[in-house]
């Protein structure tokens, strides 16, 4: 399965703690975008980046969020002392590079965050 | 702000019938559009696109029309099988960025 991988598919956190999400990209892929889910709500996005740049983080909180995409391994979204409005669906998707406009994005599976 | 709405938040249709999602949208900068259908607790999946210099597209039983000067696309499926039975996302790109804005979903029902 070559598809966009995304670990832990379940994460607990307490307030406070420290949340880390994983995204592998489909292989080939350089462009991934975090994308979050409220209940009932739709996919918002968040940030896009390219190996080892951001090239758009207009849809991720100020403070407490970051994100990264190294040139080796996957990209991460972290969420620092997580306070439970935070609790949602995490989305990562993935397109090719050299993608005109109109690109597909692919996603993976989702993390769905749950903070006490 | 909603730029891209999908005001059915639900759709309930006979196995065999047509299914017809509607999604409309605010942002003129628009000009690729998509259909992603979501099973719970799994990612979207890809269905269909349509750039905006067409107004169909077509890709076995789906089929998308856009009706730019109405700013509204829809999602055809026909014949509806009892496993299209999801969540469908209608999403928008503008040709300036690459993300997608999604609106909130239609839960479609296929009855056996």
């Amino acid at each position: 399965n070559a598809g966009v991988m995304q670990n832990p598919r379940h994460l607990v956190r307490r307030r406070g703690q420290e949340a880390r999400l994983r995204c592998s990209p489909v292989k080939g892929h350089s462009h991934v975008y975090w994308y979050r889910q409220l209940p009932e709500e739709g996919l918002k996005f968040m940030v896009y980046l390219q190996k080892e740049n951001i090239i758009d983080e207009s849809g991720m909180p100020k403070e407490r969020f970051s994100a990264e995409f190294p040139k080796e391994g996957p990209s991460i979204l972290r969420i620092q002392q997580v306070v439970r409005g935070d609790s949602a669906a995490y989305f990562c998707a993935s397109s090719p590079l050299l993608a005109g406009r109109g690109e597909t994005q692919y996603f993976g599976p989702g993390t769905r965050l749950l903070v006490l | 702000d909603q730029q891209v709405k999908q005001n059915s938040p639900s759709l309930s249709v006979q196995e065999g019938r047509i299914s017809i999602l509607n999604c409309d949208y605010t942002n003129s900068m628009f000009d690729y559009f998509l259909w992603y259908k979501k099973y719970p607790a799994e990612g979207p999946t890809f269905l269909i696109s349509i750039s905006s210099i067409k107004d169909k597209n077509e890709d076995g039983r789906f089929t998308v029309f856009l009706n730019k000067s109405a700013k509204h696309l829809s999602l055809h499926i026909v014949p509806s099988q009892p496993g299209d039975s999801a969540v469908y996302f209608c999403a928008a790109q503008p040709g300036s960025a690459r993300q997608l804005t999604f609106g909130s979903g239609t839960q479609l029902t296929v009855l056996p």
